[in-house]
């Protein structure tokens, strides 16, 4: 079954330590996305890709970078964590052309201590 | 960068009465979406909007896309606990497939 993969689904981080969030595809979508959740702001977009070796940054981009190594596979890296970086994380896999809906993981919650 | 709003943040109702969430941006939408989501898992597409005017019923939901894009809602008929959750509305910018997500409805459902 086509899915969408996220993990650690639990992270604990320490301020100023690396952290990567792992996400892999099987839908063999081209497009893929890292968005973040937080309590009033919904779901805002901090990287995507088109595809393997792209990135492109979304609307919240600052402190956070990503890897696209293949067409499966997403990382979204925060390579100094910060407190307010505290968060859930969802990874989803979507399509284009047309009008194809996303596809999400189950979700990534990290605390920066 | 486009935005959605969304009413009403919390809703409270008892089992068997209907909701309706809606959803309004100053700008248009050449798709939108409504997504659900429950505590511990990703949203899930409930229903796709593409057309001007359009509206599209599926059991005991209808939802309806505004004449000028700007505008949707979403009918739910007699609530039941398993549709408690956060209700999202979400547009496609067509350019370069990104979603903007409303803040979204939390709805509860009290049986």
């Amino acid at each position: 079954e086509a899915a969408v993969t996220q993990s650690p689904r639990n992270k604990v981080a320490v301020t100023g330590g690396k952290v990567t969030l792992s996400c892999n595809q099987t839908n063999n979508h081209n497009n893929m996305y890292w968005y973040r959740q937080d309590t009033g702001h919904g779901l805002r977009l901090i990287h995507y890709s088109y595809g393997a070796g792209s990135t492109e940054k979304g609307d919240i981009p600052d402190g956070y970078k990503a890897s696209r190594p293949s067409q499966e596979n997403f990382s979204l890296i925060l390579e100094l964590a910060t407190p307010s970086q505290t968060s859930v994380y969802f990874c989803a896999s979507g399509d284009a052309p047309g009008i194809s809906d996303y596809t999400f993981g189950s979700g990534t919650r990290l605390l920066v201590i | 960068t486009q935005r959605l709003e969304q009413s009403p943040r919390f809703l409270s109702i008892q089992e068997g009465q209907d909701f309706t969430a809606r959803c309004s941006s100053s700008t248009t939408f050449p798709q939108l979406y409504w997504y659900r989501q429950v505590p511990r898992e990703g949203p899930v597409i409930l229903v796709t909007l593409v057309k001007s005017g359009e509206v599209k019923e599926q059991r005991r939901m209808t939802a309806k896309f505004g004449e000028a894009r700007k505008n949707s809602s979403l009918f739910i008929a007699r609530a039941q606990p398993g549709d408690a959750g956060i209700y999202f509305c979400t547009g496609k910018n067509g350019g370069n497939n990104k979603l903007t997500f409303g803040q979204g409805t939390v709805l509860s459902v009290i049986p």
